[in-house]
């Protein structure tokens, strides 16, 4: 059974940092690309980043671009977030999502990232 | 970047009803489109991808069309299980864009 556990969402102030993690098992991580897709309260999808299978390629949305870096360690099945000058508008549940050729097979539970003063 | 515009917003259907969701993107995507169903507090679930090929263990009452820039979500008869937000996702190109999402209440 494939499980993706994100973790490290929580309570911060505006301009602040946090780093996210998702923990993958049942699957060969290493084989796929993977995403972080969010969600803003009551609000739709919004995909956030990617990064290659070997970490050879990363792209972002424009709205995190320069303030968030995504990050994989292949030897630990584990996916980052790094995200840096945090906005209110940053407010979400961060989903961590493998790619497939079908788009988006499997997704983590979310973790709740909350930016307010 | 890629647009998809999803209708309707909200629609409210009876159980055993025939739905009827539309999802267009901006330009031609081939059939790089998924469909998501997700319920509160919970995760997206992958229905449909490359427009028209159901996902494992999804029941067949689901079926998706189109081709291009127009596609199509059919639930051919509504089981109260279904009652949910559906979005629709082009994987085409980055950035990835989804349809905003279509609310399916109870009649």
């Amino acid at each position: 059974e494939v499980q993706l556990l994100a973790s490290g969402g929580g309570l911060v102030q505006p301009g602040g940092s946090l780093k996210l993690s998702c923990a993958a098992s049942g699957l060969t991580f290493s084989s796929q690309p993977v995403n972080w897709v969010r969600q803003a309260p009551g609000k739709g999808l919004e995909w956030v980043s990617v990064i290659g299978e070997s970490n050879n390629y990363a792209f972002y949305a424009e709205s995190v671009k320069g303030r968030f870096t995504i990050s994989r360690d292949n030897s630990k099945n584990t996916l980052y977030l790094q995200m840096n000058n945090l906005r209110v508008d940053d407010t979400a549940t961060y989903y961590c999502a493998i790619q497939s050729w079908a788009g988006i097979g499997y997704w983590g539970q979310g973790t709740l990232v909350t930016v307010s003063s | 970047d890629i647009q998809m515009t999803q209708s309707p917003s909200t629609l409210s259907a009876s159980v055993g009803g025939r739905v009827t969701i539309t999802c267009r993107a901006s330009q031609s995507i081939s059939s790089w489109l998924a469909w998501y169903q997700q319920k509160p507090g919970k995760a997206p679930r992958l229905l449909i991808y490359v427009a028209s090929s159901l996902e494992s263990g999804v029941p067949s009452r689901f079926s998706g069309s189109g081709s291009g820039t127009e596609f199509t979500l059919t639930i051919s008869s509504l089981q109260p299980d279904d009652f949910a937000t559906y979005y629709c996702h082009q994987y085409l190109a980055y950035p990835w864009t989804f349809g905003q999402g279509t609310k399916v209440e109870i009649k």
